[in-house]
Protein backbone atom coordinates (compact mmCIF):
# COMPACT_ATOMS: atom_id res chain seq x y z
CA UNK A 1 0.00 0.00 0.00
CA UNK A 2 1.56 3.54 -0.74
CA UNK A 3 -0.18 5.34 1.77
CA UNK A 4 -1.28 8.76 0.91
CA UNK A 5 0.27 10.21 -2.00
CA UNK A 6 0.73 13.67 -2.45
CA UNK A 7 1.48 15.44 -6.32
CA UNK A 8 3.34 17.07 -6.92
CA UNK A 9 6.25 17.28 -4.65
CA UNK A 10 7.85 20.64 -5.73
CA UNK A 11 6.21 23.33 -7.69
CA UNK A 12 7.05 27.09 -8.94
CA UNK A 13 4.52 29.70 -9.80
CA UNK A 14 4.85 33.50 -10.53
CA UNK A 15 1.95 35.18 -8.50
CA UNK A 16 -1.31 35.30 -10.12
CA UNK A 17 -0.59 31.93 -11.41
CA UNK A 18 -3.32 28.93 -10.63
CA UNK A 19 -2.42 25.24 -9.54
CA UNK A 20 -3.83 22.24 -8.29
CA UNK A 21 -2.22 19.86 -5.61
CA UNK A 22 -3.24 16.41 -5.82
CA UNK A 23 -3.90 13.96 -2.51
CA UNK A 24 -4.80 10.46 -3.13
CA UNK A 25 -5.08 7.78 -0.36
CA UNK A 26 -5.57 3.93 -0.80
CA UNK A 27 -6.41 3.01 2.74
CA UNK A 28 -10.26 3.91 2.16
CA UNK A 29 -10.32 6.66 4.89
CA UNK A 30 -13.38 8.53 5.21
CA UNK A 31 -11.63 12.25 6.46
CA UNK A 32 -9.19 14.24 4.89
CA UNK A 33 -7.48 16.83 5.49
CA UNK A 34 -4.96 19.80 4.14
CA UNK A 35 -2.03 21.19 6.34
CA UNK A 36 0.29 24.04 5.28
CA UNK A 37 3.81 23.89 7.46
CA UNK A 38 5.08 27.01 7.79
CA UNK A 39 9.01 27.97 9.51
CA UNK A 40 8.46 28.58 13.71
CA UNK A 41 4.59 27.34 13.23
CA UNK A 42 2.84 24.25 14.08
CA UNK A 43 0.79 22.95 11.25
CA UNK A 44 -1.87 24.59 10.33
CA UNK A 45 -5.43 23.46 8.87
CA UNK A 46 -6.26 24.58 5.39
CA UNK A 47 -9.74 22.49 4.24
CA UNK A 48 -10.66 18.77 5.53
CA UNK A 49 -13.65 16.32 4.20
CA UNK A 50 -15.52 13.93 6.22
CA UNK A 51 -16.06 11.79 3.05
CA UNK A 52 -17.23 12.19 -0.41
CA UNK A 53 -18.73 15.02 -1.76
CA UNK A 54 -18.06 17.20 1.37
CA UNK A 55 -15.76 20.05 2.65
CA UNK A 56 -15.33 22.08 5.08
CA UNK A 57 -13.33 25.47 5.89
CA UNK A 58 -9.99 24.94 8.50
CA UNK A 59 -8.49 27.23 10.13
CA UNK A 60 -6.92 29.08 6.90
CA UNK A 61 -8.52 28.50 3.90
CA UNK A 62 -8.76 32.04 2.39
CA UNK A 63 -7.26 31.82 -0.89
CA UNK A 64 -7.95 27.89 -1.41
CA UNK A 65 -10.24 26.26 -2.57
CA UNK A 66 -10.82 21.66 -2.41
CA UNK A 67 -12.94 19.23 -3.70
CA UNK A 68 -13.29 15.50 -3.12
CA UNK A 69 -14.95 14.19 -5.89
CA UNK A 70 -14.45 10.77 -5.20
CA UNK A 71 -13.29 9.33 -1.61
CA UNK A 72 -9.80 8.72 -2.45
CA UNK A 73 -8.98 12.08 -3.72
CA UNK A 74 -8.83 15.54 -2.17
CA UNK A 75 -7.59 18.07 -4.44
CA UNK A 76 -5.96 21.35 -3.11
CA UNK A 77 -6.37 24.35 -5.47
CA UNK A 78 -4.94 28.17 -5.57
CA UNK A 79 -6.73 30.32 -8.37
CA UNK A 80 -4.84 33.08 -7.74
CA UNK A 81 -1.41 32.36 -6.18
CA UNK A 82 0.74 34.86 -3.64
CA UNK A 83 3.87 34.48 -2.05
CA UNK A 84 2.32 34.06 1.22
CA UNK A 85 1.04 30.96 0.24
CA UNK A 86 5.02 29.87 -0.43
CA UNK A 87 4.96 26.73 2.06
CA UNK A 88 4.83 22.84 2.33
CA UNK A 89 1.37 21.81 2.03
CA UNK A 90 0.65 18.39 3.61
CA UNK A 91 -2.10 15.89 2.88
CA UNK A 92 -3.32 13.73 5.96
CA UNK A 93 -6.15 10.42 5.97
CA UNK A 94 -7.83 9.35 9.55
CA UNK A 95 -10.33 6.42 9.77
CA UNK A 96 -12.17 7.92 12.08
CA UNK A 97 -12.97 11.55 13.50
CA UNK A 98 -12.14 11.63 16.80
CA UNK A 99 -8.83 9.32 17.91
CA UNK A 100 -7.88 8.15 14.58
CA UNK A 101 -4.13 8.28 13.73
CA UNK A 102 -3.60 10.74 10.89
CA UNK A 103 -1.57 9.20 8.03
CA UNK A 104 0.49 12.66 6.73
CA UNK A 105 1.40 12.36 3.00
CA UNK A 106 5.09 12.85 1.78
CA UNK A 107 4.62 16.76 1.41
CA UNK A 108 4.40 19.65 -1.55
CA UNK A 109 7.30 22.72 -1.30
CA UNK A 110 5.18 25.55 -3.09
CA UNK A 111 6.81 28.82 -3.57
CA UNK A 112 5.15 31.22 -5.17
CA UNK A 113 7.55 34.20 -6.37
CA UNK B 1 -6.87 30.41 22.86
CA UNK B 2 -5.43 26.95 23.07
CA UNK B 3 -1.75 26.41 22.90
CA UNK B 4 1.04 23.76 22.63
CA UNK B 5 4.21 24.82 24.01
CA UNK B 6 7.14 22.27 23.63
CA UNK B 7 10.92 22.67 24.60
CA UNK B 8 13.32 22.60 23.98
CA UNK B 9 13.40 24.03 20.98
CA UNK B 10 16.46 22.32 19.78
CA UNK B 11 18.97 19.76 21.47
CA UNK B 12 21.59 18.27 19.93
CA UNK B 13 23.29 14.70 21.79
CA UNK B 14 25.62 11.88 21.48
CA UNK B 15 24.62 9.06 19.73
CA UNK B 16 23.25 6.36 22.53
CA UNK B 17 22.41 8.49 25.30
CA UNK B 18 19.16 9.52 26.21
CA UNK B 19 16.82 12.58 25.90
CA UNK B 20 13.64 14.03 26.87
CA UNK B 21 11.18 16.36 25.05
CA UNK B 22 8.79 18.26 26.91
CA UNK B 23 5.22 19.54 25.96
CA UNK B 24 3.37 21.74 27.84
CA UNK B 25 -0.44 22.56 26.37
CA UNK B 26 -3.48 25.01 27.70
CA UNK B 27 -6.38 22.52 25.65
CA UNK B 28 -9.14 22.24 27.97
CA UNK B 29 -10.80 20.06 28.45
CA UNK B 30 -8.38 17.41 26.84
CA UNK B 31 -8.99 14.13 25.13
CA UNK B 32 -5.85 13.05 23.53
CA UNK B 33 -2.25 13.60 22.93
CA UNK B 34 -0.25 12.58 20.13
CA UNK B 35 3.55 12.54 19.77
CA UNK B 36 4.73 12.47 15.77
CA UNK B 37 7.96 12.38 14.24
CA UNK B 38 8.95 13.95 11.26
CA UNK B 39 12.09 13.50 9.33
CA UNK B 40 13.93 16.52 7.54
CA UNK B 41 12.00 16.86 3.90
CA UNK B 42 9.05 13.99 5.35
CA UNK B 43 5.26 13.92 6.45
CA UNK B 44 5.06 13.49 10.25
CA UNK B 45 4.79 9.49 11.50
CA UNK B 46 2.86 8.81 14.31
CA UNK B 47 4.42 7.80 17.65
CA UNK B 48 2.05 7.45 19.84
CA UNK B 49 -1.42 8.54 20.58
CA UNK B 50 -2.51 8.98 24.55
CA UNK B 51 -5.99 9.48 25.93
CA UNK B 52 -6.40 11.60 29.21
CA UNK B 53 -6.36 8.23 31.34
CA UNK B 54 -3.15 7.05 30.36
CA UNK B 55 0.12 7.94 32.11
CA UNK B 56 2.57 6.44 29.98
CA UNK B 57 2.74 4.41 26.41
CA UNK B 58 5.50 3.45 24.55
CA UNK B 59 6.26 2.48 21.21
CA UNK B 60 9.93 0.58 20.90
CA UNK B 61 12.55 3.21 22.48
CA UNK B 62 9.66 6.08 22.54
CA UNK B 63 7.77 6.63 25.58
CA UNK B 64 5.60 8.94 26.29
CA UNK B 65 3.89 10.19 29.71
CA UNK B 66 1.11 12.34 30.56
CA UNK B 67 0.14 14.53 33.82
CA UNK B 68 -3.48 15.55 32.59
CA UNK B 69 -3.50 17.57 35.91
CA UNK B 70 -0.26 19.64 35.28
CA UNK B 71 -0.94 19.78 31.80
CA UNK B 72 2.34 18.12 30.84
CA UNK B 73 3.52 15.24 28.27
CA UNK B 74 6.82 14.27 27.73
CA UNK B 75 8.68 12.01 25.30
CA UNK B 76 11.19 9.59 26.59
CA UNK B 77 14.15 8.14 23.74
CA UNK B 78 16.10 5.67 25.36
CA UNK B 79 19.63 4.74 23.32
CA UNK B 80 19.15 6.80 20.75
CA UNK B 81 20.29 6.24 16.78
CA UNK B 82 21.38 8.36 14.09
CA UNK B 83 17.81 8.08 12.55
CA UNK B 84 16.24 9.83 15.46
CA UNK B 85 17.61 13.09 14.30
CA UNK B 86 14.02 14.18 13.26
CA UNK B 87 11.11 17.06 14.49
CA UNK B 88 9.00 15.68 17.38
CA UNK B 89 5.83 17.25 17.16
CA UNK B 90 3.29 17.63 19.85
CA UNK B 91 -0.27 17.63 19.32
CA UNK B 92 -3.64 17.94 21.75
CA UNK B 93 -7.33 17.13 20.86
CA UNK B 94 -10.35 18.15 23.08
CA UNK B 95 -13.07 16.47 23.45
CA UNK B 96 -15.72 15.90 21.06
CA UNK B 97 -13.65 17.69 18.98
CA UNK B 98 -12.72 15.61 15.55
CA UNK B 99 -9.06 15.57 14.27
CA UNK B 100 -10.01 18.99 12.45
CA UNK B 101 -9.35 21.07 15.89
CA UNK B 102 -6.09 19.60 16.55
CA UNK B 103 -3.37 21.66 18.10
CA UNK B 104 -0.22 21.56 17.06
CA UNK B 105 2.92 22.63 18.56
CA UNK B 106 6.20 23.86 16.92
CA UNK B 107 8.46 20.87 17.45
CA UNK B 108 11.37 20.23 19.36
CA UNK B 109 14.29 19.55 16.66
CA UNK B 110 16.55 16.63 17.57
CA UNK B 111 20.37 16.29 16.25
CA UNK B 112 22.10 12.92 17.06
CA UNK B 113 25.57 13.17 16.46
CA UNK B 114 28.40 9.95 16.05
Amino acid sequence: NAGVTQTPKFRVLKTGQSMTLLCAQDMNHEYMYWYRQDPGMGLRLIHYSVGEGTTAKGEVPDGYNVSRLKKQNFLLGLESAAPSQTSVYFCASSLTRNTGELFFGEGSRLTVL
Amino acid sequence: KNQVEQSPQSLIILEGKNCTLQCNYTVSPFSNLRWYKQDTGRGPVSLTIMTFSENTKSNGRYTATLDADTKQSSLHITASQLSDSASYICVVSGPNFGNEKLTFGTGTRLTIIP
